[in-house]
């Protein structure tokens, strides 16, 4: 998986709570994203980042925050978990933007009831 | 509303024939065209990545590229069962430093 892992792989919470997903990588990529698949639509972008404190939101970022304090780590929270926020999660980097290609985390599962 | 769109499958090709994966989008002006793997549970890996219209293979994989019709394609060639998967196509438009994944498709090859 490129250098790249994600915590936790599982996780189930519930309705309201706040949720924290990370991504570490050991690649130094300046850009890291954050994807959630569902059935039927694919990935799509939540935020990213192109470099330390500097990200942008993606086309699904409604109810989700980051930060990015170092080059390796990049936090994903869910600020108050709704069951329509139950999705795999996928972290991606790539080193130029999308002139390099993505590679992707292993993900992580998250259920929220 | 930038779209990538793929046929959801299943295709089911046998073994050892020829399988062929189309992706359309909608921006004239995107750039870079991608062709991720994706076995159940497991997360995409990178096959192939075109640029320029045309031709590219790599192995027993090929992809196409036809910006005028706006189309990407790739073919399988002597397919095997472990060729199964979902195949992801995505898309870097020329406007944004973001790619748009299309929803896939499930690939069966049956022996």
């Amino acid at each position: 998986d490129a250098g790249i892992t994600q915590s936790p792989r599982h996780k189930v919470t519930e309705t309201g709570t706040p949720v924290t997903l990370r991504c570490h990588q050991t690649e130094n990529h300046r850009y890291m994203y954050w994807y959630r698949q569902d059935p039927g639509h694919g990935l799509r972008l939540i935020h990213y980042s192109y470099g330390v404190k500097d990200t942008d939101k993606g086309e699904v970022s409604d109810g989700y925050s980051v930060s990015r304090s170092k080059t390796e780590d990049f936090l994903l929270t869910l600020e108050s978990a709704t069951s329509s926020q139950t999705s795999v999660y996928f972290c991606a980097i790539s080193e130029r933007g999308n002139q390099e290609t993505q590679y992707f985390g292993p993900g992580t599962r998250l259920l929220v009831l | 509303q930038k779209e990538v769109e793929q046929n959801s499958g299943p295709l089911s090709v046998p073994e050892g024939a020829i399988a062929s994966l189309n992706c359309t989008y909608s921006d004239r002006g995107s750039q870079s065209f991608f062709w991720y793997r994706q076995y159940s549970g497991k997360s995409p890996e990178l096959i192939m990545f075109i640029y320029s219209n045309g031709d590219k293979e790599d192995g027993r994989f090929t992809a196409q590229l036809n910006k005028a019709s706006q189309y990407v394609s790739l073919l399988i060639r002597d397919s095997q069962p472990s060729d199964s998967a979902t195949y992801l196509c995505a898309v870097r438009y020329s406007s944004a430093s973001k790619i748009i994944f299309g929803s896939g498709t499930r690939l069966s090859i049956r022996p």
